[in-house]
């Protein structure tokens, strides 16, 4: 069954580092395109960050530089690293598979989420 | 950065009702335009990708039109199971921003 299991979330400090794991089972997480989006309690889905089948990485304004995506090929899972916490980071965050058809990418497998709350 | 703006924010409709929410992009995206539903406590679910090509296992009361930079999703027949939330997002060029939502509601 293809499916991403999300963990590492929990309360962190401002200022403190977590690092989310996204565990993946039915495909190879390097052999895709892989992607985090978070959802503030209440408000809508914003896009993060994005780790091509490449390697390469791209992250959304509102993280980068402080944020990280990363995958561990040997355990078919995928990270965030996420450092400097705020309290706007709180959220509950999502991975997610690209897919694609025909040049068009779309994240068609989701993770059920795992909740991030920043505050002291 | 490519801005993504729903309409209505809210909307109320019945069952057996024809609802359409319209989604418009800042810039020409062409047909790199995506919908999914999200329920309460769920992650979001693909519907349509490239506008209008609906994912499999979707019904076929859920279809998506339009290209440039206006975009609509519509539900012919309202069932139940379709009241949720609804989210436009591009996927012209990074950032891969999203529609703020529409809700929709009994």
């Amino acid at each position: 069954e293809i499916q991403l299991v999300e963990s590492g979330g929990g309360l962190i400090r401002p200022g403190g580092s977590l690092r989310l794991s996204c565990a993946a089972s039915g495909f190879t997480v390097s052999n895709t395109y892989m992607t985090w989006v978070r959802q503030a309690p209440g408000k809508g889905l914003e896009w993060l960050s994005i780790i091509y089948d490449n390697g390469g990485t791209y992250y959304a304004d509102s993280v980068k530089g402080r944020f990280t995506i990363s995958r561990d090929t040997s355990k078919n899972t995928l990270y965030l690293q996420m450092n400097n916490l705020r309290a706007d980071d709180t959220a509950v965050f999502y991975c997610a598979r690209i897919s694609n058809s025909s040049d068009h990418y779309y994240m068609d497998v989701w993770g059920k989420g795992t909740m991030v709350t920043v505050s002291s | 950065d490519i801005q993504m703006t729903q309409s209505p924010s809210s909307l109320s409709a019945s069952v057996g009702d024809r609802v359409t929410i319209t989604c418009r992009a800042s810039r020409n995206i062409v047909n790199y335009l995506i919908w999914y539903q999200q329920k309460p406590g769920e992650a979001p679910k693909l519907l349509i990708y490239a506008a209008s090509s609906l994912q499999s296992g979707v019904p076929s009361r859920f279809s998506g039109s339009g290209s440039g930079t206006e975009f609509t999703l519509t539900i012919d027949s309202l069932q139940p199971e379709d009241f949720a939330s609804y989210y436009c997002q591009h996927n012209y060029i990074i950032p891969y921003s999203f529609g703020q939502g529409t809700k929709l509601n009994i």
